[in-house]
């Protein structure tokens, strides 16, 4: 089936503007994490869903990021109030998660670029 | 704190020469070592999970290994469409996956 698909592929915004980025996850994959990668280095973690309940957050900077999966499927990233330093490229993962646990492969999709002037 | 280093930051072979990618890790109780290959403007690409000390896998021109402190990625007469990002990911038991900074690899015709 199709992979990980990820919307927009590039968004930019002005500082201080609100955005949303897009995550659709491998059919039936229960858990979906996602990351930012900045230039020059690996992903960081930012928030694990199992299901529709956000499991681990710890990963989130501050109370500016907000995710939500409302049906246990897509997953949302909300960004408010943008700040420079938010540009990055945010990448979406899913896996199995068929032990209700985190402790799957991640399939990752291609990734929202944003950059904030 | 989990972490994870990898070396050399950049690599540039020539095509046919072999050498290895290094990923030197501290974890407390491995569930997992993971590779994955990254494209310019593209997501990871899953490559191999080792699991314990002394296992291998092996897929195409790429080895990974693994032992208590450290896992090597050896490429084989590597070509051009093996440039890519190299990136190790460790995960503890119940952890979040913890990304080393990649290995940039070319290789030159």
């Amino acid at each position: 089936g199709a992979g990980v698909s990820q919307t927009p592929s590039n968004k930019v915004t002005e500082k201080g503007k609100y955005v949303e980025l897009r995550c659709d996850p491998i059919s039936g994959h229960t858990a979906l994490y996602w990351y930012r990668q900045s230039l020059g280095q690996g992903p960081e973690f930012l928030i694990y869903f199992q299901g529709t309940g956000a499991a681990d957050d710890s990963g989130l900077p501050n109370d500016r990021f907000f995710a939500v999966r409302p049906e246990g499927s897509v997953s949302t990233l909300k960004i408010q109030r943008t700040e420079r330093g938010d540009s990055a490229v945010y990448l979406c993962a899913s896996s199995a998660g068929t032990s209700g646990s985190r402790e799957e492969t991640q399939y990752f999709g291609p990734g929202t670029r944003l950059l904030v002037l | 704190e989990d972490q994870v280093t990898q070396s050399p930051e950049a690599l540039r072979l020539q095509e046919g020469e072999s050498s290895s990618l290094n990923c030197s890790y501290t974890v407390s109780g491995l569930r997992g070592l993971f590779w994955y290959r990254q494209d310019p403007g593209k997501g990871p690409e899953f490559l191999f999970t080792l699991y314990s000390a002394g296992e291998e896998k092996e897929k195409e021109r790429l080895k990974a290994t693994l032992t208590k402190k450290e896992s090597f990625l050896h490429i084989t007469a590597p070509k051009p469409e093996d440039s890519a990002t190299y990136l190790c990911a460790v995960q503890a038991y119940g952890q979040n996956f913890v990304f080393g900074p990649g290995t940039r690899l070319s290789v030159l015709p």
